[in-house]
């Protein structure tokens, strides 16, 4: 079975600094995607980033950034020029790529609260 | 478009009761998932259907069910409640088949059992 590991419980970042959250994973299987999901004090949670494991090139969506380290298992957040609502929990995600027989199972690291400060 | 939508927002149950949840995906998707949060944890996967039927199961006692409707909406149920039931129950939703299984998130149901 796969297992994701958030380290670090909270963060605290400045605004407009940069903050890299930790996220390593085990797993058996060699193609599968990671995600970093955002959840709100409101409770949705947001897709924020996504990468195929398969792909060397480290996937970026505007201020945030990953670091995927496939033979150390490690797929780390960077968030750039934080903001305040950027302020939330920050769970990282695991899927294999074998549908029929996982399906679309995620599963989660323990979450990391990042805290902005103005 | 609407997003994932789940109702009851709250409810509060006694030990031993029955509850139901349910979940009504984006419209144009297929496939619904279920997952429990604790608080202070991340999202644990109870079940998904895809096309009325389970693809998949976590590990969860049997008192948890689920069932997907012909329009793709869902019921979760969960019999004979314990307090380590008390949790975010969250529902997502996606097109199973996209590349990335992206899943959209609904607001959840916090359920409290007393």
């Amino acid at each position: 079975a796969q297992t994701v590991t958030q380290s670090q419980p909270e963060m605290s970042v400045q605004e407009a600094e940069t903050v890299t959250l930790s996220c390593t994973y085990d797993t058996s299987e060699s193609d599968y995607y990671l995600f970093w999901y955002k959840q709100p004090p409101s409770r949705q949670m947001i897709l924020v980033i996504r990468q195929e494991a398969y792909k060397q090139q480290n996937a970026t969506e505007n201020r945030f950034s990953v670091n995927f380290q496939k033979a150390a298992k490690s797929f780390s957040l960077k968030i750039s020029d934080s903001q305040l609502g950027d302020a939330a929990m920050y769970f990282c995600a695991y899927r294999s790529a074998v549908t029929k027989a996982a399906g679309n199972k995620l599963t989660f690291g323990g979450g990391t609260r990042v805290l902005v400060k103005p | 478009d609407a997003g994932v939508t789940q109702s009851p927002t709250h409810l509060i149950k006694t030990r031993g009761q029955q509850v139901t949840l349910r979940c009504s995906p984006i419209s144009g998707h297929k496939s619904v998932s279920w997952y429990q949060q604790v608080l202070g944890q991340g999202p644990q996967f109870i079940f998904q259907y895809y096309e009325k039927e389970e693809r998949g199961r976590g590990n969860f006692p049997d008192r948890f069910s689920a069932r997907q409707f012909p329009n793709y909406s869902s019921e979760l149920n969960v019999n004979a409640l314990l307090l380590g039931d008390s949790a975010l129950y969250l529902c997502a939703s996606s097109r199973l088949g996209t590349s990335f299984g992206e899943q959209y998130f609904g607001p959840g149901t916090r359920l409290t059992v007393t």
